[in-house]
C-alpha cells in the first residue's frame, strides 16, 4: 500500500496559469481532505470530499478554487488564475471512514511556487 | 475563534533531558486533540490522540481542560524524536479530519 499519493510534488506556474494538483487516497479510502500550509504557518483546512461529493468548504477561499473527488479517479485541487499569494504546500489526506477513530493519512504535499 | 497555539517554533534538548511541547487551544466546546509529527524527509502522521490516553513513543499529553491545554511531554529524549511536532484539535463531533492546526514546534535533541 503505496499510501496517499500526491503529484506533482513541486509545481511552478506564472500568475494567472492554473494549477492542477492531484491527489490519491490510500486505497480503499472514501474520505479526502485538502490542506494549505503557507510558509512559517500550520496547516488550514480547505475541503472536505468523499466521493463524488462535497462535504465542507468552509475553508476555501470563494474565488478561483474548486475541489472534485469524482467516483474514478484521484481528487483534483484546482487553482484558476494563480497568484503570489497561492505560493505554499498543499497537502491531501484520506482517511477510510467517518468518525476520530480514523486518523488521517496525510501525503507528501505538492509545492506550489506562483512566479 | 478557534485556535491552537504552540507557542514554541524551536524546542532544543540534549539526549536523555526531558521535553515538554506546549499546546493550548481556544474552543468552547468539548475539544478532541491529538499531536501529529513528521520526521525528516517523511509524511506527517498521527503520533498520538488525547481520548486514546495511550502513550506512543515514550510520549504522553493529559488534556488539561482548566488552562486549556495539551502539553506532549517525554522524560527522556532520544536522538530520534527529532522532528517537526503539530498539535492539532477537532470542533466537529466525531469528525477527526477537519483539524485546526498550530504552527508546529521543531525538536532537536542533541547528542
Amino acid at each position: 500500500n503505496a499510501g496517499v499519493m500526491q503529484n506533482p510534488r513541486h509545481l511552478v506556474r506564472r500568475r494567472g496559469q492554473e494549477a492542477r494538483l492531484r491527489c490519491s487516497p490510500v486505497k480503499g479510502h472514501s474520505h479526502v481532505y485538502w490542506y494549505r500550509q503557507l510558509p512559517e504557518e500550520g496547516l488550514k483546512f480547505m475541503v472536505y470530499l468523499q466521493k463524488e461529493n462535497i462535504i465542507d468548504e468552509s475553508g476555501m477561499p470563494k474565488e478561483r478554487f474548486s475541489a472534485e473527488f469524482p467516483k474514478e479517479g484521484p481528487s483534483i485541487l484546482r487553482i484558476q488564475q494563480v497568484v503570489r499569494g497561492d505560493s505554499a504546500a498543499y497537502f491531501c489526506a484520506s482517511s477510510p471512514e467517518w468518525g476520530n477513530n480514523s486518523p488521517l493519512h496525510f501525503g507528501n504535499g505538492t509545492r506550489l511556487t506562483v512566479t | 475563534a478557534q485556535r491552537v497555539t504552540q507557542p514554541e517554533k524551536l524546542l532544543s534538548v540534549f539526549k536523555g533531558a526531558p521535553v515538554e511541547l506546549k499546546c493550548n487551544y481556544s474552543y468552547s466546546g468539548s475539544p478532541e486533540l491529538f499531536w501529529y509529527v513528521q520526521y525528516s524527509r517523511q509524511r506527517l502522521q498521527l503520533l498520538l490522540r488525547h481520548i486514546s490516553r495511550e502513550s506512543i513513543k515514550g510520549f504522553t499529553a493529559d488534556l488539561n481542560k482548566g488552562e486549556t491545554s495539551f502539553h506532549l511531554k517525554k522524560p527522556f529524549a532520544q536522538e530520534e524524536d527529532s522532528a517537526m511536532y503539530y498539535c492539532a484539535l477537532s470542533t466537529v463531533y466525531n469528525q477527526g479530519g477537519k483539524l485546526i492546526f498550530g504552527q508546529g514546534t521543531e525538536l532537536s535533541v542533541k547528542p
